[in-house]
């Protein structure tokens, strides 16, 4: 089992739909939970990160963690189809610096 | 803030040939990361860098690859002998005195191996 479970999509919605994106994990010693955008040929930029379980909303992101269940989720409300990238969760044990350990990422298409 | 810069941006070498990414992190960052992506894959870690040493680099094929960080600012990372499986985009990430949430990724430098 991996550590990170992402379902790779594709995901396709209409402009104005809402997204779930998710992840599971196996290792219930991951603390930080971080969700990455990445564009085609680009490199991943933090969207949002949680510390611990609980709500985080910023703009139209919302992500969630449950600990209880290894399961977090990303919400996208009002979606653009300058939305479409894929969404890569990554997780991390400490605030240390330690690696990322990143999901296979979602492909989202958000179509007008 | 000029962020992380990688060299090249694409490489197009023949499978037994050595190549090497050249990467500049965020002026006064002392953490710097290579991560290897795959297609349809997350990045994964390859080598971590404090300043000028090494503080994880368990997930390098040390057979093949290297990597180095002079004077804890630009590192390179070398392959050699390259293989097909090799094909990939190598990311360099960099971080300042924030939490491991705050990595930033240059672009990329895309590997294909024939």
């Amino acid at each position: 089992q991996k550590e990170v479970e992402q379902d790779p999509g594709p995901l396709s919605v209409p402009e104005g739909a809402i997204v779930s994106l998710n992840c599971t994990y196996s290792n219930s010693a991951f603390q930080y939970f971080m969700w990455y955008r990445q564009y085609s040929r680009k490199g991943p930029e933090l969207l949002m990160y949680t510390y611990s379980s609980g709500n985080k909303e910023d703009g139209r992101f919302t992500a969630q963690v449950d600990k209880s269940s290894k399961y977090i989720s990303l919400f996208i409300r009002d979606s653009q189809p300058s939305d479409s990238a894929t969404y890569l969760c990554a997780m991390s044990y400490n605030q240390a610096g330690t690696a990322l350990i990143f999901g296979k990422g979602t492909t989202l298409s958000v179509s007008s | 803030e000029a962020g992380v810069a990688q060299s090249p941006r694409y490489k197009i070498i023949e499978k037994r040939q050595s190549v090497a990414f050249w990467c500049n992190p965020i002026s006064g960052h002392a953490t710097l990361y290579w991560y290897q992506q795959i297609l349809g894959q997350g990045p994964k870690l390859l080598i971590q860098f404090q300043n000028n040493g090494v503080v994880d680099d368990s997930q390098l094929p040390k057979d093949r690859f290297s990597a180095e960080r002079l004077k804890g600012v630009d590192s390179t990372l070398k392959i050699q002998p390259a293989k097909l499986e090799d094909s990939a985009v190598y990311l360099c990430a960099s971080r300042g005195t924030g939490g491991a949430y705050e990595q930033y990724f240059g672009p990329g430098t895309r590997l294909t191996v024939t």
